[in-house]
């Protein structure tokens, strides 16, 4: 089945330092999308990316998805203390009926030292 | 603002016993999900439904089944609760725009078999 890789497992940033966190697909994507989930919350949806190549930014959040639509990244500049949680990313896999079913990453802690 | 519910944030139950995670939607949406959360594992799918008394198997079925019998409500049944599903249960419910699926997710429920 699908699986979809998460890179790094966890970041540990002092505050303004950057951050990136990777993902990649085992198969092709229709379209990934990125959750922030707060310590003791849940996940919340960020963005999603569905066109090959595609580039989006929410302020400091700059988010890519590659060309051959397999992975993604999430980067941060100049980290603050309210970033500080796990990110996921989720992948939708191309072709058929899905129904919206979304194969998610491992997810990436990040801890933003102040 | 989509609102999904879980009947329990915290639930501890014995082994053997039979459990029931309830879910509640209030936004009309067609597809409905069950995941459960452990650390370094991500989100993993159990179960999803794309209409009422419509399911299909996740990625880790076993031990788990489900009920949709109204729209707005998705339950996650462990028939005989066993300590290796202690875990966080999330629930989820999605809409389609923009080419992709977003999902909303509940707070979770937490739940310790003992």
């Amino acid at each position: 089945g699908q699986q979809v890789m998460q890179i790094p497992q966890y970041q540990h940033v002092q505050e303004g330092e950057d951050f990136t966190t990777y993902c990649n697909s085992s198969t092709t994507l229709s379209n990934i999308q990125w959750y922030k989930q707060r310590p003791g919350g849940h996940p919340v949806f960020l963005i999603q990316l569905v066109k090959s190549g595609e580039v989006k930014k929410q302020k400091r959040l700059t988010f890519q998805f590659g060309e051959a639509k397999k992975n993604s990244s999430l980067h941060i500049t100049a980290t603050q203390t309210t970033d500080v949680g796990t990110y996921f990313c989720a992948g939708q896999s191309a072709g058929g009926t899905s129904y919206g079913k979304l194969t998610f990453g491992q997810g990436t802690i990040l801890t933003v030292h102040p | 603002d989509v609102k999904v519910t879980q009947s329990s944030r915290y639930l501890v139950k014995r082994t053997g016993e039979k459990v029931f995670l309830e879910c509640v939607q209030d936004m009309d949406h067609e597809n409905m999900f069950w995941y459960r959360q452990d650390p370094g594992l991500g989100l993993r799918l159990i179960y999803f439904s794309y209409d009422v008394k419509m399911k299909e198997k996740g990625d880790i079925p076993e031990g788990y089944s489900v009920s949709r019998e109204k729209k707005e409500r998705f339950s996650l049944i462990l028939e005989s609760a066993s300590t290796n599903q202690t875990s966080m249960y999330l629930c989820a419910s999605s809409l389609y725009w923009a080419g992709a699926y977003e999902q909303y997710f509940g707070p979770g429920t937490r739940l310790t078999v003992t």
